[in-house]
């Protein structure tokens, strides 16, 4: 089983939306609504922004949503802000390795 | 607030051993996971390890299994990841997370760096 698969990089505007994938498999993704995302900035450790495909924790802002089609997951950040730039990790609860990780997305507000 | 610190990473020779500690706060510690993760220089994350409230339950990657163990005391809030037989390929910072939910971590502590 290998990684999830993310694009290496997505871009956006401030105030823009933008949205980036996660495809697995149907031993993953597709069998489970435990797909997560998290948020990590250069030299901080990762932050939890969603999970269970739809689910955010406290303090995490409504602008992050998440979405599951099949064997994808999305995440779309709303109204870019700067802060927004960093690397987001998709991962999800499979039937071979526990819990997956994609291999990240580079986000950068232009 | 939840609070997560890691201790224990450290230049160590390939066939090597060490044993990380992680101490959590803030939450009845005992009743939830608790997850061990790794991030190599410049890579991507990769889940290592999670072990039960009670823990009598431990998974752990393919690739640690036999030479990894993960441990808890729940007396004094503290989880232990033993590395044993370390290999060059096992260089990472090393995450300690809760898991208050369904196979997501949260939050992570700081990291410590284990360089083999």
């Amino acid at each position: 089983q290998t990684a999830l698969t993310q694009p290496p990089s997505a871009s956006g505007s401030p105030g823009q939306s933008v949205a980036i994938s996660c495809t697995g498999s149907s031993s993953d993704i597709g069998a489970y609504d435990y797909v997560s995302w998290y948020q990590q900035h250069p030299g901080q450790a990762p932050k939890l922004i969603l999970y269970e495909v739809t689910k955010r924790p406290s303090g995490v802002p409504d602008r992050f949503s998440g979405s599951k089609s099949g064997n994808t997951a999305s995440l779309t950040v709303s109204g870019l802000q700067a802060e927004d730039e960093a690397y987001y990790y998709c991962s999800s609860h499979g039937n071979i390795i526990n819990v997956i990780f994609g291999g990240g997305t580079k986000l950068t507000v232009l | 607030q939840v609070q997560v610190v890691e201790s224990g990473g450290r230049l160590v020779k390939p066939g090597g051993s060490l044993r990380l500690s992680c101490t959590a706060s803030g939450f009845t510690f005992s009743a939830l996971y608790m997850t061990w993760l790794r991030q190599a220089p410049g890579k991507g994350l990769e889940w290592v390890s999670k072990i039960s409230g009670p823990g009598d339950v431990s998974v752990y990657t393919d690739s640690v299994k036999g030479r990894f163990t993960i441990s808890r005391d729940n007396a004094r809030n503290l989880v232990y990841l033993q590395m044993n037989s370390l290999r060059v390929e096992d260089t990472a910072v090393y995450y300690c997370a809760v898991d208050p939910y369904h196979y997501a971590s949260h939050p992570w502590g700081h990291g410590t760096l284990v360089t083999v």
